[in-house]
């Protein structure tokens, strides 16, 4: 079976940076994926891990570490629109996308 | 089209009335994605579309629940004799293999 875990909420203050954990156990892996979503809205895609290591896009990093079922989501500058849920979420070796319960990020000024 | 799009964005029906949700995903996707979302919960998968493959099913709640992908398009999810614990969002998204791309979804009242 599969299993996400994240803690399920963070504060953080504008300005600053903030890591958001994940940890997986799946049968078979095949990727794994970081969304936000705002309340009320759809998820929105942020980053995509299949090997190890960091992949960086703008202030958003993403890092994996396959032999440990590790992944984090690294925010730097962070911003109050950065107030959101931050879902991870793990691509089985046959492709089904099962997503943690999510991580709400709350930011103050 | 554009984007994933789903309908209806808003269905209030009664306890025991069975509903149906429609997905239209992107064009091309191949896959296609159910999820369900309570207030405040994350995303628990229902079921996946992956093209003329046999649909994985594993995540829908109980046989009241069915889905379907007619042509490998347009996807609809069907609640039969609907309770009150089946009030949620009903998230679709599609890929092509690599991130899903979500409709807006279907929130669903059961009174």
């Amino acid at each position: 079976g599969q299993n996400i875990d994240q803690p399920t909420e963070m504060t953080a203050t504008e300005g600053a940076i903030v890591q958001i954990n994940c940890t997986y156990q799946t049968s078979g892996f095949n990727g794994l994926f970081w969304y936000q979503q705002h309340a009320g809205e759809a998820p929105t895609f942020l980053s995509y891990n299949v090997l190890d290591g960091l992949e960086e896009k703008g202030r958003f990093s993403s890092f994996l570490s396959r032999s440990k079922g590790y992944s984090y989501l690294l925010l730097k500058e962070l911003q109050m629109k950065d107030s959101a849920s931050y879902l991870c979420a793990v691509r089985s070796s046959a492709s089904k996308i099962i997503f943690g319960s999510g991580t709400r990020l709350s930011i103050r000024p | 089209g554009a984007g994933v799009s789903q309908s209806p964005s808003n269905k209030v029906t009664e306890k025991g009335k069975d509903v149906e949700l429609r997905c239209d995903p992107i064009s091309g996707h191949t896959a296609l994605y159910w999820y369900r979302q309570s207030l405040g919960q994350g995303l628990e998968f229902l079921i996946y579309f992956q093209g003329n493959s046999a649909p994985d099913k594993s995540g829908l709640p109980s046989d009241r629940f069915s889905a379907e992908r007619t042509g490998g398009s347009v996807s609809t999810l069907t609640i039969q004799r609907t309770q009150q614990e089946d009030s949620a969002v009903y998230l679709c998204a599609s890929s092509k293999g690599g991130e899903l791309f979500f409709g807006e979804g279907s929130r669903l009242t059961v009174l």
